[in-house]
């Protein structure tokens, strides 16, 4: 059974730092992981998809990458800002499964001005 | 292009009572998946449709059904509610639902009394 763990569960940052936030999954059988943010009380908004046979994907000052054999995904975030606080999500799909999305539990991004 | 519409946003209900939410997926999207989240469990998912047919289901009662119509607009129902059916409630589309991008909602937050 696919699980998906994040670490850290929290995050406190000062404003312009580099920031990693990472991902594991427990079964390397995945068809693609995505990123997402979640605002509070809002939906998923979505950052970045990779699909299994990539290693990385950027876009503007994020950047994530998938090492598919290690179980792990990464993402990073360039010159952290206030407006970056959030809850950041993983989730991955699986072969067979079609559009269900096995998700994280997250990690709570707080970005002091 | 709009995104994913979802109504009602919020719902009070009491229990034994049933309600029933509505998906509005992206144009062109043929996949519109389900998720329950919950503080203590997190984003779990419900079930799939594509082209009118439930194409995968979560470990979920049967008190909690969908359907989609001929226009890729979903709905989900819950009958008979419980306190613990207290969540917000997301709905993800997608083109194909197999390696392809989801996007979300707003989500449905449903208050049980």
């Amino acid at each position: 059974k696919q699980e998906v763990t994040q670490i850290p569960a929290a995050l406190s940052v000062p404003e312009g730092e580099n920031l990693v936030l990472n991902c594991s999954f427990t079964d390397s059988a995945i068809y693609n992981l995505q990123w997402f943010r979640q605002d509070p009380g809002k939906g998923l908004t979505s950052l970045l998809l990779i699909q299994s046979s990539q290693r990385e994907q950027t876009s503007g000052r994020l950047n994530a990458s998938l090492d598919k054999s290690s179980g792990r995904s990464t993402l990073y975030i360039a010159a952290s800002q206030p407006g970056d606080s959030a809850t950041y999500l993983c989730a991955v799909s699986q072969y067979n499964q079609g559009g269900k999305l096995i998700f994280g539990q997250g990690t709570e991004l707080s970005v002091k001005p | 292009k709009a995104g994913v519409t979802q109504t009602p946003r919020y719902l009070i209900k009491t229990r034994g009572q049933q309600v029933t939410l509505s998906c509005s997926p992206i144009s062109g999207h043929r996949s519109v998946s389900w998720y329950q989240q919950t503080p203590g469990q997190g984003l779990q998912f419900l079930f799939e449709y594509f082209s009118e047919t439930q194409r995968n289901k979560g470990n979920f009662p049967g008190r909690f059904s969908g359907r989609q119509f001929s226009n890729s607009r979903s709905e989900m129902n819950v009958s008979t509610l419980e306190l613990g059916d207290s969540a917000l409630y997301l709905c993800a589309s997608s083109l194909s639902g197999l390696a392809t991008e989801a996007f979300f909602g707003q989500g449905t937050r449903l208050t049980v009394v």
